[in-house]
């Protein structure tokens, strides 16, 4: 089957990293992406890696793919209030995007 | 750019009428569009993949006869949620892909959809 798992929630204080943590199942996924949430809005794009690709660093955001392990992680450094949101991942699945059930980022001051 | 809009934001009908949701890419060209059904505190669920030119290919347990999908051109693909009940109050968020470089999706802002 198809599943994407993340915990449900993180919390951290302003200016520490947080790591969010994604395991999915489909080893065959070419992408896999990181999507942001902001209340009742749509999902950002916040950055992708290709399955062959170990890490992935923009700016605050690093992607770290084991793929051995179908384990799948955002680090965001410096965390600030306004990445306080629901972070999904997903993997590409042929035509598809399979969204993990999503992480509920707080910043703390 | 790969801006994604959607019109309405939100909207309230009566149970029973129907409502239709726009999705347009507004700087690029999308030869696939998605629509999504979000429910409150979960994740995004597949409806449907709408090709331009082409029908709609829905998800297993999507109803096509009451979530109309038609996607008359490269930006523009509507849902048209037919004879609405309470039961399909949710989030709905579509999202086009570019037909070039890494396929990604890009977003719309979502339409949220009560129904009385």
């Amino acid at each position: 089957g198809e599943d994407v798992e993340q915990s449900l929630f993180l919390s951290v204080r302003e200016g520490d990293s947080s790591v969010i943590n994604c395991t999915y199942t489909d080893s065959s996924s070419t992408y896999l992406y990181w999507y942001k949430q902001e209340p009742g809005a749509g999902l950002q794009l916040l950055t992708y890696i290709f399955s062959n690709m170990d890490m992935k660093q923009d700016q605050r955001l690093t992607v770290l793919l084991n793929k051995k392990d179908k384990h799948l992680s955002l680090r965001i450094a410096d965390t600030q209030t306004g990445d306080s949101a629901i972070y999904f991942c997903a993997e590409r699945n042929t035509d598809k995007l399979i969204f993990g059930t999503g992480t509920r980022l707080q910043v703390f001051p | 750019g790969a801006v994604v809009s959607q019109h309405p934001s939100w909207v309230i009908c009566k149970s029973g009428t129907s409502v239709k949701i726009e999705c347009r890419s507004l700087d690029f060209q999308a030869t696939t569009m998605f629509w999504y059904r979000q429910f409150p505190k979960q994740s995004l669920m597949l409806m449907a993949t709408s090709n331009e030119g082409s029908k709609a290919t829905y998800e297993q347990g999507v109803e096509k006869d009451k979530f109309l999908i038609n996607h008359a051109s490269l930006t523009l693909s509507t849902l048209t949620v037919t004879s609405a009940h309470p039961e399909d109050s949710s989030f709905y968020i579509c999202s086009a892909r570019t037909v070039y470089g890494t396929d990604t999706q890009y977003f719309g802002p979502g339409t949220r959809l009560t129904v009385l």
